[in-house]
């Protein structure tokens, strides 16, 4: 079974400083996704990357936030200066073709972020 | 702005039993639904999906339903095991625009009680 795999799986950082989470997606996947999830709220779509660019973003996907494919297999999400309110589960995600219609997505375990 | 609802933030069912998990939405322009479960430690996997121009589909134990008058779906479990005790989020797309991203609601976190 394929698997989207993700470092750190916790990082303690303090409020202001930069956070780099790492995601490695499935090998022949094409499209790249960042997700979050706030303790007890909804899983919620930050980002969306394909062919080297940002293909969707959210309104979540401020300045603070950026997105790299540094070397072809790693796919990073950068905070610049964190907020307490970034404190979430970052979950990276891939998949072979565009859409959801009959095109798995697959998520990696997640990346908790607690800002203190 | 939930455009994705689950009401239910948990719901308990005896070993054996149907589970139903509910879901509403509020974006008509939603044609296509997922639904994932998510142990804890791990990220969310797929299991079922339906599309608008359908209102049900089946895959083993697992059963969606959807009533697009009502933008209501939902995720028949039978019979429950304990095993099926996770997270489930519906999630939504709207597919006629190509890759949007999906929307998730909240979950609805399954207890199978053996």
């Amino acid at each position: 079974e394929p698997e989207v795999t993700q470092t750190p799986s916790h990082q303690v950082t303090q409020m202001g400083q930069e956070v780099i989470l790492r995601c490695v997606p499935i090998s022949n996947h094409l499209y790249f996704y960042w997700y979050r999830q706030i303790l007890g709220q909804k899983v919620e779509f930050l980002v969306s990357f394909y062919n080297n660019e940002i293909s969707e973003k959210s309104e979540i996907f401020d300045d603070q936030f950026s997105v790299e494919r540094p070397d072809g297999s790693n796919f990073t999400l950068k905070i610049r200066s964190t907020k307490l309110e970034d404190s979430a589960m970052y979950f990276c995600a891939s998949s072979l073709q565009q859409g959801a219609a009959g095109n798995t997505i697959y998520f990696g375990e997640g990346s908790w972020l607690t800002v203190v | 702005d939930q455009q994705v609802k689950q009401n239910s933030p948990s719901l308990s069912v005896q070993e054996g039993r149907i589970s139903i998990l509910n879901c509403d939405y509020t974006n008509s322009m939603f044609d296509y639904f997922l639904w994932y479960k998510k142990y804890p430690a791990e990220g969310p996997t797929f299991l079922i999906s339906i599309s608008s121009i359908k209102d049900k589909n089946e895959d083993g134990r697992f059963t969606v339903f959807l009533n697009k008058s009502a933008k209501h779906l939902s995720l028949h479990i039978v019979p429950s095991q304990p095993g099926d005790s996770a997270v489930y989020f519906c999630a939504a797309s709207v597919l006629s625009s190509g890759n949007t991203p999906l929307v998730f609601g909240k979950g609805t976190r399954l207890s199978v009680i053996a």
